[in-house]
């Protein structure tokens, strides 16, 4: 199974917003609405920002948003904040309830 | 408070084996799927594969069949990640995280562990 491919980084401007793309095949981001976003901060473990497309979890700022369509699953951070530089990584279900993660994007707040 | 906490880091030789423990507390340990996710430094996040500690029941990565080993003690509430014939490139932090059994969702694991630091080298 390959993993999910990401943007390497993007970046933006407090107060602004910004988009990361992950894609992946019919066989897992195309084939199941099962796609979770994770932000790991240096030295952590990740977190849980969005499950299942386009669900927060509770405590999860509604500033993050999540949308799917076709292969390809997208994560917007709205009025970004500094606290918001960090890793991302998407997640998919890849069939027979196994998973594969994307590789991962570097947000940098300008 | 919910958390799961691993065991401390470990050095290996090339070939060896290591198991990793992961201790849950604060919430029902056999309702929940537990993950392994393991990450090389400097590199992604890769999923090895989860265990249901309920029924013991496991499923694997392709790339970690017959040679990664997910048990669990449902009286300690810990579960358990075994490597066998590490090799360099095997050097990575090792997490655990929980995901709640029989929900309509997947991939949603909420809660992680600390991490542990695999290093194997000669």
């Amino acid at each position: 199974q390959s993993a999910l491919t990401q943007p390497r980084s993007v970046s933006g401007s407090p107060g602004q917003s910004v988009t990361i793309s992950c894609t992946g095949t019919s066989s897992d981001v195309g084939g199941y609405n099962y796609v979770s976003w994770f932000q790991q901060h240096p030295g952590k473990a990740p977190k849980l920002m969005i499950y299942d497309v386009t669900k927060r979890p509770s405590g999860v700022p509604d500033r993050f948003s999540g949308f799917k369509s076709g292969n390809t699953a997208s994560l917007t951070i709205s009025g970004l904040q500094a606290e918001d530089e960090a890793d991302y990584y998407c997640c998919s279900h890849a069939g027979s309830y196994t998973l594969v993660f994307g590789t991962g994007t570097q947000v940098t707040v300008l | 408070q919910v958390q799961l906490v691993q065991s401390g880091a470990e050095v290996k030789k090339p070939g060896a084996s290591v198991k990793v423990s992961c201790q849950a507390s604060g919430y029902s340990f056999t309702g929940y799927y537990v993950h392994w996710v393991r990450q090389a430094p400097g590199q992604g996040l890769e999923w090895m594969g989860w265990i249901n500690p309920n029924s013991g029941g496991t499923n694997y990565a392709q790339k970690f069949e017959g040679w990664v080993t997910m048990t669990r003690d449902t009286s300690i509430n810990t579960a358990y990640l075994e490597v066998s014939r590490l090799k360099s490139d095997d050097t990575a932090v090792y997490y655990c995280a929980r995901e709640e059994v029989g929900s309509s969702s997947f991939g949603a694991a909420d809660i992680w562990g600390q991490g542990t630091m695999v290093t194997v080298s000669s």
